[in-house]
């Protein structure tokens, strides 16, 4: 059971627009999300976070919102640029626990045409 | 400063053959995992560290085992590799406080 969705597998934008990625989680103990973004052969490098007790947290082009309600966040990238084009992970944690584990989603891979 | 370092790169094994991967991460973190990728799977985790000396099972833990015996190092062993097993493997860790995890470059294992 996929407790980290992220449902647009793929995602082209032009260079310069806005990309917004899109992920919804079903465990309401989650209190902290993440988003990672991942080039082939490499890694994923830690990009973004944001504390259930925010709505909105930005970081120069990026900026992820929480909607706890809906229990949805996206991550809005602007503008975006050709060096974007990546896997973007979302990635949720619960405080409860020692163990600081991570429930991530599938990924959305997100292409950013010149 | 290195981050996190996975030895080796590149590893190409018949069924039945054993191996270990090893990590090393020179940040003092206390929290280290072992993951999988694989195609439309996204990252799986197979085992996890909460400190020195200590392990425990994650989401797909079976055919392989770790070991944690010096905090900066995380070792996964395949004792008897599978074709399933091919993958890429990456290691992780963070430190007390924190939630991002930092990943190293990983390993991308084919059984064959």
């Amino acid at each position: 059971d996929q407790q980290v969705k992220q449902n647009s597998p793929s995602l082209s934008v032009q260079e310069g627009r806005i990309s917004i990625l899109n992920c919804d989680y079903t465990n309401s103990m989650f209190d902290y999300f993440l988003w990672y973004k991942k080039y082939p052969a490499e890694g994923p490098t830690f990009l973004i976070s944001i504390s259930s007790i925010k709505d909105k947290n930005e970081d120069g082009r990026f900026t992820v919102f929480l909607n706890k309600s809906a229990k949805h966040l996206s991550l809005h990238i602007v503008p975006s640029q050709p060096g974007d084009s990546a896997v973007y992970f979302c990635a949720a944690s619960k405080h409860a626990g020692n163990n600081r584990k991570l429930i991530w989603g599938l990924g959305t891979s997100l292409a950013v045409n010149p | 400063n290195a981050g996190v370092t996975q030895t080796p790169k590149f590893r190409v094994l018949k069924t039945g053959q054993s191996m270990t991967l090893l990590c090393a991460q020179d940040m003092n973190h206390e929290y280290m995992y072992w993951y999988r990728q694989d195609p439309g799977m996204g990252l799986r985790l197979i085992h996890y560290s909460v400190g020195e000396g200590t392990t425990a099972k994650g989401e797909v833990p079976d055919g392989y085992n770790v070991s944690r015996l010096k905090k900066q190092n995380f070792l996964l062993g395949l004792e008897s590799a599978a074709p399933s097993q091919t993958s890429v493997y990456f290691c992780a860790s963070t430190g007390t406080g924190s939630y991002e995890q930092y990943f190293g470059p990983g390993t991308r294992l084919t059984v064959t």
